[in-house]
């Protein structure tokens, strides 16, 4: 079946534009992760979706960076007014519940000039 | 605090030879812990993972990882290294058994030489 499926997988964007990075997850799937991957460094969690519930903002960065998921499917992550420490890949999982392994998307990899 | 660590930035060894790939933990809890790889340009893939059953997990590609709760470790191995295992793989430590906010290692890539 389709997996995670992240776009664009490239952006490169000018300092202090917004971007928006989607991801979507594999269907059925309640958990929707975003992590950041910086170079050589391992991930970082950012922001998590579970069902219906208030998600777990705890690893954004600043308030530059925002994400939605819409009708528990779809997710974007929003960052406003880049900077550029905020190139990275950004990766997307999902997963069937908080006890299941991740899926992993492609990644999206933003770059920031 | 929990925390993963990896000790080697970068593994080499020959095709056909035994691979290992270290990693030690640190959790207050009885955690839960995986191993995902990372070829070029892709996303995270699950090798395996170990919640408190054996403490010998098999995963995916003739990997295996020992859990060793005395040495804190979760050590990655393969008896014999193939050129599609060049990666980068990661090790990951779940604190609260779940697989919400996993805490990743910095990862280790490996190297095959023909």
């Amino acid at each position: 079946g389709a997996g995670v499926s992240q776009s664009p997988s490239n952006k490169v964007t000018e300092k202090g534009k917004d971007v928006e990075l989607r991801c979507d997850p594999i269907s059925g799937h309640t958990a929707l992760y975003w992590y950041r991957q910086s170079l050589g460094q391992g991930l970082e969690f950012l922001i998590y979706f579970q069902g219906n519930s208030a998600p777990d903002k705890s690893g954004l960065p600043s308030d530059r960076f925002s994400a939605e998921r819409t009708g528990g499917s779809v997710s974007t992550l929003t960052i406003q007014r880049t900077q550029q420490e905020d190139s990275a890949v950004y990766l997307c999982a999902s997963s069937e519940g908080r006890r299941s392994p991740l899926h992993f998307g492609n990644g999206t990899r933003l770059t920031v000039t | 605090a929990q925390s993963v660590t990896q000790l080697d930035s970068h593994v080499s060894v020959s095709e056909g030879t035994p691979v290992l790939l270290r990693c030690n933990y640190s959790s207050s809890y009885s955690p839960s812990l995986f191993w995902y790889v990372q070829h070029p340009n892709k996303g995270l893939q699950l090798l395996l993972k170990y919640t408190s059953a054996a403490t010998l997990v098999k995963g995916i590609n003739g990997f295996e990882a020992e859990f060793k709760k005395s040495e804190t470790s979760f050590h990655l191995t393969k008896p014999s290294a193939h050129m599609s295992d060049a990666a980068e793989y990661f090790c990951v430590v779940s604190p609260s058994g779940s697989s919400y906010k996993l805490i990743f290692g910095s990862g280790t890539r490996l190297l095959v030489r023909p």
